[in-house]
């Protein structure tokens, strides 16, 4: 099966600093997803994507919907504690089941204080 | 409303053994699947479903068989435990083209 190329795969940082990861891939997606998961728990949406050049904000993440419908990228502005996790990038074709995620491999983010 | 439960949380289990894990929604979502997760691996599909009796196979469906006999049930069966199914067992759910909510996990050790 096909992986999302995801990177970086870690980021240390200090707290208040911006954040910025993203996700390519060889093929096309239609739907771009971004998840975050705490330690112990299973993945939570936070931001969806549906269109090529798409921008979305949801507080202080941003994500982006590249126009070759290839990439996407999250930016995380003024970072604290409670954003450390792995962060997720997962995309979804139209073909076989429309409902099927490909993952990326994760960005595990540590913010310092 | 529980949203999407997974039983157990954690499992061990010898090689050979054979075991259920459940997931269950009370979201009345259409569509449920199976995913594992693996160190550096993201998430990987295994088995889903897109309404009960529908079955169909992911991208790592071998050693897994799945049933789906009512909506809200999606239980998942290892039939031969191996060594290489070590790994954290997640289920989601969604409503037509909806986003997938994930459960808490399972996680299994099979020594």
């Amino acid at each position: 099966g096909q992986q999302l190329n995801q990177s970086p795969q870690s980021m240390f940082i200090q707290e208040g600093e911006d954040v910025s990861m993203n996700c390519t891939s060889s093929s096309i997606f239609n739907t771009w997803l971004w998840y975050k998961q705490d330690p112990g728990e299973g993945p939570v949406l936070l931001i969806a994507l549906y269109k090529a050049g798409e921008l979305t904000s949801n507080g202080r993440l941003t994500a982006q919907f590249g126009i070759t419908r290839k990439d996407s990228f999250l930016n995380i502005s003024a970072s604290i504690p409670s954003d450390v996790g792995i962060y997720f990038c997962a995309g979804r074709r139209l073909s076989g089941s429309a409902r099927q995620l490909t993952f990326g491999s994760g960005t595990q983010l540590t913010v310092l204080p | 409303n529980a949203g999407v439960t997974q039983t157990p949380k954690f499992q061990v289990l010898k090689t050979g053994q054979s075991m259920t894990l459940q997931c269950a929604q009370d979201m009345n979502h259409e569509y449920m699947s199976w995913y594992r997760q693996d160190p550096g691996m993201g998430l990987r599909l295994i088995h889903y479903s897109v309404g009960a009796g529908i079955t169909d196979q992911g991208e790592v469906p071998n050693g897994y068989n799945v049933s789906r006999s009512t909506t809200e049930d999606f239980p998942l069966r290892l039939l031969s435990a191996a060594p290489s199914q070590t790994s954290v067992y997640f289920c989601a759910t969604s409503w037509g083209a909806g986003e997938q909510y994930f459960g808490p996990g399972t996680r299994l050790t099979v020594t």
